[in-house]
């Protein structure tokens, strides 16, 4: 059974600080690594994906991979109150399959 | 017109009822889903669809009959479903299927069962 393991939060951080989310993976076999936002009531919007071991950096985003540790990280700099929503992580196998997510964190940025 | 499309938004039916849920894709892409997402729970896969062939079925209830005609639409037919079956059920697409493929999501159908 694939799991993907999040805290659900909600996890509140200050304007303009660092948001640091994380999530862990059951199947070694998993290869990529998605991470969504999603706004209440809206649908998962696409933010990064890394395949790679390390750090993948894209504007205010770094997502960081460990796959010894089967850990996912990613980073929020500067976070804004528009950044207040929930962040799925995904992950995908070999093969023609879809996407296993976790629950999702939900963050919250304090003006 | 936005990258996956998906119609209804809202569905209210009995349990009943015979329905379809739509999706459109304008984005080129070969592969399309279907997923569930109820309250408190992560997304769940349901179908995998690479060039109108299913290549996935995630154990899902005979209740839901999922059809490709071609690479840019995709259906959800619904048939005697059940309270437990009401949910945000979202399509996606990607270019190709395969582990390394970034999905799209549509806006979703919010479905109720009564």
């Amino acid at each position: 059974q694939k799991e993907v393991e999040q805290n659900s939060g909600p996890l509140s951080v200050p304007e303009g600080a660092i948001a640091s989310l994380n999530c862990t993976y059951s199947d070694r076999g998993s290869q990529s690594f998605f991470w969504y936002r999603q706004y209440s009531g809206k649908s998962p919007e696409l933010i990064m994906f890394i395949y790679s071991n390390g750090d993948k950096e894209d504007g205010r985003f770094t997502a960081q991979l460990n796959k010894a540790s089967q850990y996912v990280s990613l980073l929020i700099r500067d976070s804004q109150p528009s950044d207040s929503a929930t962040y799925l992580c995904a992950a995908s196998g070999g093969g023609a399959d879809g996407l296993t997510f976790g629950k999702g964190t939900h963050l919250i940025i304090q003006p | 017109e936005t990258g996956v499309t998906q119609t209804p938004r809202h569905l209210v039916m009995g349990m009943t009822n015979k329905k379809s849920l739509k999706c459109e894709q304008h984005l080129g892409h070969n592969a399309m889903y279907w997923y569930k997402q109820s309250a408190k729970k992560p997304l769940e896969l349901m179908f995998v669809y690479s060039l109108e062939e299913r290549v996935e079925n995630n154990s899902v209830p005979s209740r839901f009959s999922p059809e490709c005609p071609n690479s840019s639409h995709l259906f959800l037919h619904l048939h005697t479903l059940q309270p437990e079956d009401s949910a945000l059920y979202l399509c996606a697409s990607s270019p190709q299927a395969g582990w390394d493929q970034p999905q799209h999501f549509g806006d979703g159908t919010r479905l109720s069962i009564l």
